[in-house]
């Protein structure tokens, strides 16, 4: 079955600065990969969403990247701000409605 | 409603009771998924209803765990004789789409057992 490893699982920014969170997965089968965003004590909240026909995909301060032939899918933020600061879990999905997602990365944006 | 809404949003199970968790999923989705996240780990598969059928269970750890759907709205995940592997948040997500594109989660359920 499908596996998903996220790098790094902590990462802290001065505010304004970029992160970049980096997941792989393992079946060539997957072709649709959302991001999540929790924050302390809430549900994730589906911040962006890439499919396999699509190589990057913008929307405002943050993108996703896809490298299909390496298997692995990246998240970027641009110009961080402290409220950007959650834990970021990646996931993949072969097509249907099942996700597998990665453990998750704590950003911390330093003010 | 305007969001997937999940009850309780804590309970504390003493070792060997049951506990009943409900979701009320956005008004109209289809499709309505249980996810459990542990600790510091990312969310893990439990189950699947569209509408009021039960499509996939392969997540669902023992036959302790029990899900159902019956009028294809509310859902409700039952613990029976809980034990203290089963602390964790429970996730649950609707999606308007036969397939789980752009699932909203709720605030989840934070279950204790001591």
């Amino acid at each position: 079955g499908e596996n998903v490893e996220q790098h790094p699982s902590t990462l802290s920014v001065q505010e304004g600065d970029s992160a970049v969170i980096k997941c792989t997965y393992s079946d060539s089968a997957s072709n649709y990969f959302p991001w999540y965003k929790q924050e302390l004590g809430k549900g994730p909240q589906l911040i962006i969403d890439i499919r396999s026909n699509v190589g990057e995909k913008k929307d405002q301060r943050i993108a996703v990247t896809l490298n299909k032939t390496a298997k692995h899918f990246s998240l970027h933020i641009t110009e961080t701000q402290p409220e950007d600061s959650a834990v970021y879990f990646c996931a993949a999905s072969p097509g249907t409605y099942k996700y597998i997602f990665g453990t998750g990365t704590r950003l911390k944006v330093l003010a | 409603g305007a969001g997937v809404s999940q009850s309780p949003r804590y309970k504390v199970a003493k070792r060997g009771q049951d506990v009943a968790l409900r979701c009320d999923p956005i008004s109209g989705h289809v499709s309505l998924f249980w996810y459990q996240q542990a600790l510091g780990q990312g969310p893990e598969f439990l189950t699947y209803f569209q509408n009021e059928a039960q499509l996939d269970k392969s997540g669902l750890p023992s036959d302790r765990f029990f899900a159902e759907r019956p009028e294809g709205s509310v859902s409700t995940l039952k613990i029976q004789r809980t034990q203290q592997e089963d602390s964790a948040v429970y996730l649950c997500a609707s999606s308007s789409k036969g397939t789980g594109d752009g699932y909203t989660f709720g605030s989840g359920t934070r279950l204790t057992v001591v």
